[in-house]
């Protein structure tokens, strides 16, 4: 089975940094996705990750440790626009079925 | 940029009536899938779809769920005889290969069973 874990909110200040943690546990790791998902919204990819270290993606980074089972989202010089749910997701190890965490709600205060 | 469309946003209806619930994939996708959100829950999984056949389901997919690609490009979600507690936001998503490829989400189409 798989089981994903992460905080269920934060909230930052607008320039600011925020780090997302997400812990999992799974039979057959296949990677693990970040998305964003704003209210009443659809979840959108942000980043993958497959092998050890940081993925940097403009503001957004992406780091994963698979012998500690974790990883984290770091959201830079934050905007307004920012507060949203940002879901970890892990796909099986077929590839065709992904397990979300409960999602982490950021809120950025100006 | 392609994008993956459902229709409609919102469906209203009656406790044990059907519904059908469209999705139109990006067009060079190979592998579909259905997930639904109980409003402030997590993202569940419902059923993926790859050559004509369900390829993986979860246990909330019961015999009142099917689905279906009647043609080329429309991917649909059946419900038989719906319930109060299937009232949730489904969304379909798209992805053009499985594992690394991400899945793409659709808007949603919002259901509310009265």
């Amino acid at each position: 089975g798989q089981n994903i874990d992460q905080p269920t909110e934060m909230t930052a200040t607008e320039g600011a940094i925020v780090q997302i943690n997400c812990t999992y546990q799974t039979s057959g790791f296949n990677g693990l996705f970040w998305y964003q998902q704003h209210a009443g919204e659809a979840p959108t990819f942000l980043s993958y990750n497959v092998l050890d270290g940081l993925e940097e993606k403009g503001r957004f980074s992406s780091f994963l440790s698979r012998s500690k089972g974790y990883s984290y989202l770091l959201l830079k010089e934050l905007q307004m626009k920012d507060s949203a749910s940002y879901l970890c997701a892990v796909p099986t190890a077929a590839g065709n079925k992904l397990t979300f965490g409960g999602g982490t709600r950021v809120l950025v205060k100006p | 940029e392609p994008e993956v469309t459902q229709t409609p946003s919102h469906q209203v209806t009656q406790m044990g009536q059907e519904v059908i619930l469209r999705c139109v994939p990006i067009s060079n996708h190979l592998y579909f899938y259905w997930y639904r959100q109980i409003l402030g829950q997590k993202v569940e999984f419902l059923v993926s779809f790859y050559n004509n056949e369900i390829s993986e389901k979860s246990e909330i997919f019961d015999d009142q769920f099917s689905v279906e690609r009647p043609d080329g490009s429309n991917f649909t979600l059946k419900i038989r005889s719906t319930k109060l507690e299937d009232s949730a936001m489904y969304f379909c998503a798209s992805s053009e290969d499985l594992g690394n490829q991400p899945q793409h989400f659709g808007d949603g189409t919002r259901l509310s069973i009265l």
